[in-house]
């Protein structure tokens, strides 16, 4: 079965560190774009970062750029959330999530759809 | 960034309504947007990609609509396992992708 699993989140003071993990069961990740996702509780879902198949382009979003880094161990199937210098507003449920290897027959772009997911691993900042 | 605006944020519906829910983007984004359903403490879902591709296995109960910056999900019939959270998402423009803030479908 083809599933994904986060880990390492936990409570932290403000200013603190946290690695989170995502580790891939059932499918290897190379090859595939890896995205976090994160949901603030009572909030919606607002993307984080991403990192693509060969783990040579990274994204962020500006609320966590600099603070944030994605990274990918191809080895040991699992993609790395470190972040750093951790604010109350950083409190979520931190999803992973695989994006489809599925492109726009026409244009050639990927379709840019998330077609696995985890069920999130919660980090608070107090 | 692409704003995305989903109405309503919440409604309440009984077994058997028909439901339909709208998102629309701050500027056009072709087809490239997706939708999400979400329980709490699960995983979120895919079940539409690309405005209007069923995803294999999502019942047909399900369906989606629309290009450029308006776009509908829609479910014919509400089940019980329908109630959840729903969000659209676009891809045309990234980064960063972009959600709406989500439509609660809750019982009448």
């Amino acid at each position: 079965e083809v599933q994904l699993e986060e880990s390492g989140g936990g409570l932290v003071q403000p200013g603190g560190s946290l690695r989170l993990s995502c580790a891939a069961s059932g499918f290897s990740f190379r090859g595939y774009w890896v995205h976090w996702v994160r949901q603030v509780p009572g909030m919606g879902l607002v993307w984080v970062s991403r990192i693509d198949g060969d783990g040579r382009r990274t994204s962020y979003a500006d609320s966590v750029q600099g603070r944030f880094t994605i990274s990918r161990d191809t080895a040991k199937n699992t993609v790395h959330l470190q972040i750093n210098s951790l604010r109350a507003e950083d409190t979520a449920v931190y999803f992973c999530a695989r994006e489809a290897a599925d492109h726009d027959f026409w244009s050639g772009y990927s379709l840019g759809y998330m077609d696995v997911w985890g069920k999130g691993t919660t980090v608070t900042v107090s | 960034d692409i704003q995305m605006t989903q109405s309503p944020s919440s409604l309440a519906a009984s077994i058997g309504d028909r439901v339909i829910i709208a998102c629309r983007a701050s500027q056009s984004i072709s087809t490239y947007l997706n939708w999400y359903q979400h329980k709490p403490g699960k995983a979120p879902d895919l079940l539409i990609y690309a405005a209007s591709r069923l995803r294999s296995g999502v019942p047909s109960r399900f369906s989606g609509s629309g290009s450029g910056t308006d776009f509908t999900l829609t479910i014919s019939s509400l089940q019980p396992e329908d109630f959840a959270t729903y969000y659209c998402q676009q891809s045309y423009n990234v980064p960063p992708l972009t959600f709406g803030g989500g439509t609660r479908v809750e019982i009448k």
